[in-house]
């Protein structure tokens, strides 16, 4: 069965760096998503994307973040400065079509330090 | 918008026994509904999922969910339980009328505990 691929699955950083969390979706989804699950609590919608461009976006998705496609089977979510409650469980999610159900992949363990 | 509210955080039951984990959901659109599972340490993985016709949907795993639209209610549920069923479930909805429906809005998730 097709998957959705993330790595890595566990990051480390300091904060104030940058990082970067890869995701291979499923190649022939069209729709793609970030979400993210802070330990204990319920999981939250980042961003979607569409047609190479963001479709919607949450109000926890500001300047810091940022996510591309950059050659058509990558979908990457950057975060330019982490601070410490940026630490969170990252999920990538992608779909055929709107409402069909998304397939999310095992995630990124992300800690801020 | 849209808004999951899952009644129970946490359930236990004895391994055989039935249980429903309980999901009611509001929208102004019509709905698709979902179920997903997350085992410890793991990603979310899809159970069942509601998009049209028949209200009784079977899922992986021998779960089962039933959609009530005059309650706005989809409740899990599974006639014999395993050990191996212990996991976090979340309730999960989508509108698909356009625009800011699309995205899956979950439930704050319900902790499944099967004791021997």
């Amino acid at each position: 069965e097709p998957e959705v691929t993330q790595t890595p699955s566990h990051q480390v950083t300091q904060m104030g760096q940058e990082v970067i969390l890869r995701c291979v979706p499923i190649s022939n989804h069209l729709y793609f998503y970030w979400y993210r699950q802070i330990l204990g609590q319920k999981v939250e919608f980042l961003v979607s994307f569409y047609n190479n461009e963001i479709s919607e976006k949450s109000e926890i998705f500001d300047d810091q973040f940022s996510v591309e496609r950059p050659d058509g089977s990558n979908f990457t979510l950057k975060i330019r400065s982490t601070k410490l409650e940026d630490s969170a469980m990252y999920f990538c999610a992608s779909s055929p079509w709107t409402g069909a159900g998304y397939t999310f992949g095992s995630g990124t363990r992300l800690t801020v330090v | 918008a849209q808004s999951v509210t899952q009644l129970d955080s946490q359930v236990p039951v004895f391994e055989e026994a039935p249980v429903e984990l309980r999901c009611n959901y509001s929208s102004s659109v019509s709905v698709y509904l979902f179920w997903y599972v997350q085992y410890p340490n793991q990603g979310l993985q899809l159970l069942l999922k509601y998009l049209s016709g028949s209200t009784l949907v079977k899922g992986i795993n021998g779960f089962e969910a039933e959609f009530n639209k005059s309650q706005t209610s989809f409740h899990l549920r599974k006639p014999s339980v395993h050990i191996s069923d212990t996991a976090e479930y979340f309730c999960a909805v989508s509108g698909h009328s356009g625009g800011s429906n699309y995205k899956l809005t979950f439930g704050k998730g319900t902790l499944l505990t099967v004791n021997p």
